[in-house]
């Protein structure tokens, strides 16, 4: 049983530039949420996706926008990178209802240059 | 400041020593869950804790949340190298399937 997929694993970005950074649930979950984990901290909320609608966000800007896909994939964006951005994006499935904590991704480590 | 603060920020043991972190919030917390981490790498579950006085174990590590469900506490029991990495407690604060992390401890084992 595949759990949190995400792509790609390592990414390096210039300042200015858009990113794109995918994730696939673990099979039976449906809704996913997007953290970021700068070095050093522990992992902080950007946003939650579930039925294809941002349900709930964190305290991040509009640079950062979400999708959530009918298969309940799911893809981060960021744009107009900073090299605050820089950090491991960490994606997390779990199924509505009864809610026992998440399951995560390993990840994609992202560099602004 | 944190909403959830971890003590220690980093802790090195010598390999069969028992060890102990901490995790704190001035809030009541609907749920406490731990994770491990290893660098750089993707946040693996241990426990959950969503009762006053809840304390779970699995094998070597034990984990604890008081009366007041504002206080956690994960045990390692005879440490060995393999429990080596961040560990990292996550709160619920608004039953709203939403984790609020603490900074992380980092855990070395010494040989």
């Amino acid at each position: 049983d595949a759990g949190v997929t995400q792509s790609p694993t390592h990414l390096i970005k210039t300042r200015g530039q858009q990113v794109t950074l995918r994730c696939s649930p673990k099979s039976g979950h449906d809704t996913v949420s997007w953290y970021q984990q700068a070095l050093g901290q522990g992992p902080q909320f950007i946003f939650q996706y579930y039925e294809e609608e941002e349900r709930q966000r964190g305290n991040f800007p509009d640079r950062f926008s979400g999708h959530q896909f009918p298969n309940y994939s799911s893809e981060l964006n960021v744009n107009a990178l900073l090299l605050g951005d820089s950090a491991l994006y960490l994606c997390a499935s779990s199924p509505a209802g009864v809610w026992y904590g998440y399951t995560f991704g390993s990840g994609t480590r992202l560099t602004v240059v | 400041s944190q909403e959830l603060e971890q003590s220690p920020q980093s802790l090195i043991v010598q390999e069969g020593k028992n060890l102990t972190i901490n995790c704190t919030s001035s809030k009541t917390l609907y749920g406490l869950y731990w994770y491990k981490q290893k660098y750089g790498e993707g946040l693996i579950f241990l426990m959950m804790l969503q009762k006053g006085g809840e304390e779970k174990s699995h094998e070597k590590i034990t984990a604890k949340l008081d009366e007041k469900k504002q206080q956690s506490s994960l045990h390692i029991t005879a440490s060995q190298p393999s429990h080596a990495g961040i560990y990292l407690c996550g709160a619920d604060m608004s039953g709203a399937q939403k984790l609020v992390f603490g900074q992380g401890t980092r855990l070395t084992i010494n040989p």
